[in-house]
C-alpha cells in the first residue's frame, strides 16, 4: 500500500505571496492532519480534516487554512507569507475507526520564505 | 491544552547498549502515546504506540512503558545498532473522535557510537 504523499517536496516563496501544499493520504484513510515543524518550536498541530470537515484547529493565525476533498486528498494554504512561515510542513493520515488513531506521516514539504 | 516534556534532548550511547528516552504529559484526558523516529530528510515514522489501558508494550528491541498516575511514559531501545541513530519524538493525544491532534515533545537526538 502506498504511503502518504506530499507535493511539492520543496518550495521557495517570497514574503507576501501565498502557497498551496497538497497531501494524498494512504488509501482508505479518511483523516488528514497537518503539522508545522521548525527547529525552534518542534512539531505543532495545524488542523485536522475528516470527511471533508475541519474537526480541530491548532493555535495558528487565520492565514493558515485547509480543505479536504471527497477523495480524502487535502490541501493547505498559507496566505501573505512571512519569513517565520519557513518550515517543514507535514501531513499525516489516519484510519480513525474503532479507536484506531495511528497517524502516518508523509515526507513533508520544505517551504522557504525569502 | 496538553504539554509534553521530553528528555534528554541528546543521547549518545555505545553500540549494543540500551537507550532510554522519557516523556511527561500534563492532560489526564490523553490516552494515546505514540513514538516516532525521524531520519534526516524524512517525515516521522511511527515505531510504537501505547494506550492508557496498557502499562507496557514490546516490539522486538523496542519497548514503551506508561505510568498513567505519574503521567509519564518512556521508550526503551535495547541492543542499539547504528541504524537506530535518528531523532525520536514522543507524543500524547486522545484517540476519541474529534481529537485535538497530537502534542509532540521537542525530540531526542539519539547518537549510536560505533
Amino acid at each position: 500500500k502506498a504511503g502518504v504523499t506530499q507535493t511539492p517536496r520543496y518550495l521557495i516563496k517570497t514574503r507576501g505571496q501565498q502557497v498551496t501544499l497538497s497531501c494524498s493520504p494512504i488509501s482508505g484513510h479518511r483523516s488528514v492532519s497537518w503539522y508545522q515543524q521548525t527547529p525552534g518550536q518542534g512539531l505543532q498541530f495545524l488542523f485536522e480534516y475528516f470527511s471533508e470537515t475541519q474537526r480541530n484547529k491548532g493555535n495558528f493565525p487565520g492565514r493558515f487554512s485547509g480543505r479536504q476533498f471527497s477523495n480524502s486528498r487535502s490541501e493547505m494554504n498559507v496566505s501573505t507569507l512571512e519569513l517565520g512561515d519557513s518550515a517543514l510542513y507535514l501531513c499525516a493520515s489516519s484510519l480513525q475507526t474503532g479507536g484506531t488513531y495511528e497517524q502516518y506521516f508523509g515526507p513533508g514539504t520544505r517551504l522557504t520564505v525569502t | 491544552g496538553e504539554n509534553v516534556e521530553q528528555h534528554p534532548s541528546t543521547l549518545s550511547v555505545q553500540e549494543g547498549d540500551s537507550a532510554v528516552i522519557k516523556c511527561t504529559y500534563s492532560d489526564s484526558a490523553s490516552n494515546y502515546f505514540p513514538w516516532y523516529k525521524q531520519e534526516l530528510g524524512k517525515g516521522p515514522q511511527l515505531i510504537i504506540d501505547i494506550r492508557s489501558n496498557v502499562g507496557e508494550k514490546k516490539d522486538q528491541r523496542i519497548a514503551v512503558t506508561l505510568n498513567k498516575t505519574a503521567k509519564h511514559f518512556s521508550l526503551h531501545i535495547t541492543e542499539t545498532q547504528p541504524e537506530d541513530s535518528a531523532v525520536y519524538f514522543c507524543a500524547a493525544g486522545n484517540s476519541g473522535g474529534g481529537a485535538d491532534g497530537l502534542t509532540f515533545g521537542k525530540g531526542t537526538h539519539l547518537i549510536i557510537q560505533p
